[in-house]
């Protein structure tokens, strides 16, 4: 049974530029969440789809957006790319309902590297 | 604003030892889930066990067991017969049930010495 799957998983930006980041959660898996990695901030809640919809957002600027599928499969996008996004991105995927029930799946995540 | 606290950024174990990881939280919500996750240097974060704050009873998974108190809002992580493979970053992480956010601690830096 194939994993998270997050492409790329490097990547290297310039400051000001757009990036799109691609997820394929399990199959069967119908909630996929997505969080940022950084040294300084450490982990934290970008935004969460099911079926298509957003149905939790964290405390990101509108940069940041994202979206889903009918097949499941999510993608983030970060616009005008600063120097502070560089980061390490990771894609959990669940069942759905509630993801506590069942324990979020990652990924090993893009490392981004805004320059 | 519901936070989780992991005191011990680094710890260190010989191998075949037990080791303790700290874990604390704070919350009003009543239902809420969990998590102990691993991140080996490869970045995925792997699910090393789970709990669900209605059930008294400590979970276990193999070597891996944790003692959670809920009114001290503590949840520790005990790792029995410590292996090399258990080098690591450990997270400690809590879900409200009405949501699907995972709210992770700093993390814990594990060496496990041979």
């Amino acid at each position: 049974k194939a994993g998270v799957t997050q492409t790329p998983r490097y990547l290297i930006k310039t400051r000001g530029q757009q990036v799109t980041l691609s997820c394929s959660p399990i199959s069967g898996h119908r909630s996929v969440s997505w969080y940022q990695q950084t040294p300084g901030q450490g982990l934290q809640f970008l935004f969460e789809y099911f079926s298509e919809t957003q149905r939790n957002k964290g405390n990101f600027p509108g940069r940041f957006s994202g979206r889903q599928f009918s097949n499941s499969r999510s993608e983030m996008n970060v616009s005008t790319l600063e120097l502070g996004d560089s980061a390490l991105y990771l894609c959990a995927s669940s069942l759905g309902g509630t993801g506590g029930v069942y324990g979020y799946t990652f990924g090993s995540g893009t490392r981004l590297t805004v320059v | 604003a519901q936070t989780v606290t992991q005191s011990q950024p680094e710890m260190s174990v010989q191998e075949a030892e037990t080791v303790t990881l700290s874990c604390t939280y704070d919350t009003s919500e009543n239902n809420y889930y969990l998590f102990w996750y691993k991140q080996p240097p490869s970045r995925q974060m792997i699910l090393v066990i789970r709990q669900e704050a209605y059930k008294q009873q400590n979970a276990t998974e193999n070597r891996f067991s944790v003692n959670f108190q809920k009114a001290a809002k503590s949840f520790s992580l005990k790792i029995s017969d410590s292996q090399l493979g258990d080098t690591a970053m450990y997270f400690c992480a809590f879900m409200p049930t009405r949501t699907d956010k995972l709210i992770f601690g700093t993390g814990t830096r594990l060496q496990v010495f041979p």
